[in-house]
């Protein structure tokens, strides 16, 4: 079946623009996580949700960052007013329950501030 | 606060030969620990985990509470293994957040 998918693939944005990143989890799957990768590092937790709400967003850098999942589906990754330390990949997981399920990855967004 | 560790930026071995990729980690509870590998123009996918004590692609891994370690081995190196591995780390019980350490680009050389 189809795997978790992200658009766009890449993004390039000025100093100071909003962007949106979609995540589509795998069908069914109820948890899903956001993770943000920089060069050179391993990625690094930013968001979780069980559902609909938002369960763990101890990993937001700041309050430019934000994220919803409306219905429990696809999510959104907003960045506000967005600085050149904010470029890298953006990575969307998806299980099938949170505890003890593997996460799967999806191919990442590609964010370049400029 | 936990934290995974993999010393080894890069790795290159010839085809044939053992290979072993390092892990160590901090956490002072009982953790899950993880292999994951991105394979060129791939996703992240997961290769294993030590609770399935499993061997995948002729990888295993064993978690050393002791030496607080988790180092991924196989025997015998293929070229197709070339990839970037991560360790990651996930809290016991409840947790679901995985910390991961910076990764190791391992190439197999013919």
């Amino acid at each position: 079946g189809a795997g978790v998918s992200q658009t766009p693939s890449n993004k390039v944005t000025e100093k100071g623009k909003y962007v949106e990143l979609r995540c589509d989890p795998i069908s069914g799957h109820t948890a899903l996580y956001w993770y943000r990768q920089s060069l050179g590092q391993g990625p690094e937790f930013l968001i979780y949700f069980q559902g609909t709400g938002a369960a763990d967003d101890s990993g937001l850098p700041n309050d430019r960052f934000f994220a919803v999942r409306p219905e429990g589906s696809v999510s959104t990754l907003k960045i506000q007013r967005t600085e050149r330390g904010d470029s890298a990949v953006y990575l969307c997981a998806s299980s099938l329950w949170a505890l003890q399920e593997t996460q799967y990855f999806g191919p990442g967004t590609r964010l370049l501030v400029l | 606060a936990q934290r995974v560790t993999q010393p080894e930026k890069l790795l290159s071995v010839f085809k044939g030969a053992p290979v072993e990729l390092k892990c160590n980690y901090s956490y002072s509870g009982s953790p899950e620990l993880f292999w994951y590998v991105q394979y060129s123009r791939q996703r992240l996918q997961l290769l294993l985990r030590h609770i399935s004590r499993e061997s995948i692609k002729g990888f295993t891994a064993d978690l050393n509470k002791g030496e607080t370690s988790f180092h991924l081995k196989k025997p015998f190196a293929q070229e197709e293994d070339s990839a970037m591995y991560y360790c990651a780390l996930k809290e016991g019980g409840s947790n679901y957040k995985l910390t991961f350490g910076k990764g190791t680009l391992l190439t197999v050389n013919p």
